[in-house]
């Protein structure tokens, strides 16, 4: 039983425009939600995080909101940029359990 | 500046055998744990400790253990190796704090094939 959902594996978005990735979730003792970015051979490194009391946090072209009530998060990223080609990881804390609850990942590709 | 240091980086085993995947911080967070990453699979979580001494099992803990003798370090060791065990595993860290996203630091990953 998956609590932590990213249902489209891939995503294209053309250079210069916003890239948007979505994430759902089911449990609703989650108290931080995190966004992961991971290039091939390479370890995730972290992006930005939204505590669950929150509904946006922004950090350069980077913002993530969160609807409580749908139990849905969404990544924006404005504007792409070709590096920001990556599979972006959404993942969740608490509920129950140490550490964190990843998503499958959403690979996202830049096109010029 | 290390971070989180997993070695060996690629290893290919035969049916059977038995390795250590060794993974260090240098961070003294009291957190650490080890995902296995798959294709369309996302991250498993296999084996965590919150504190030295101190282990328990994450989502697919079969055919891997784990032990905690020092803040600093967390092996993850395969007692007899499967062609199912056959992944990438990051090693990843973190604080542990009541507040706060309580960030996982990951390591660069280590490549298992098991033939």
């Amino acid at each position: 039983d998956q609590q932590v959902k990213q249902n489209s594996p891939s995503l294209s978005v053309q250079e210069g425009r916003i890239s948007i990735l979505n994430c759902d979730y089911t449990n609703s003792m989650f108290d931080y939600f995190l966004w992961y970015k991971k290039y091939p051979a390479e370890g995730p490194t972290f992006l930005i995080s939204i505590s669950s009391i929150k509904d946006k946090n922004e950090d350069g072209r980077f913002t993530v909101f969160l609807n409580k009530s749908a139990k849905h998060l969404s990544l924006h990223i404005v504007p792409s940029q070709p590096g920001d080609s990556a599979v972006y990881f959404c993942a969740a804390r608490g509920g129950g359990a140490d550490g964190l609850t990843f998503g499958k990942g959403t690979h996202l590709i830049i096109q010029p | 500046n290390a971070g989180v240091t997993q070695t060996p980086k690629f290893q290919v085993l035969k049916t059977g055998q038995s390795m250590t995947l060794q993974c260090a911080q240098d961070m003294n967070h009291e957190y650490m744990s080890w995902y296995r990453q798959d294709p369309g699979m996302g991250l498993r979580l296999i084996h965590y400790s919150v504190g030295a001494g101190i282990t328990d099992q994450g989502e697919v803990p079969n055919g891997y253990n784990v032990s905690r003798s020092t803040t600093e370090d967390f092996p993850l060791r395969l007692l007899s190796a499967a062609p199912s065990q056959t992944s990438v595993y990051f090693c990843a860290s973190s604080y542990r704090r009541s507040s706060g996203a309580n960030v996982l630091t990951f390591g660069a990953g280590s490549r298992l094939t098991v033939l």
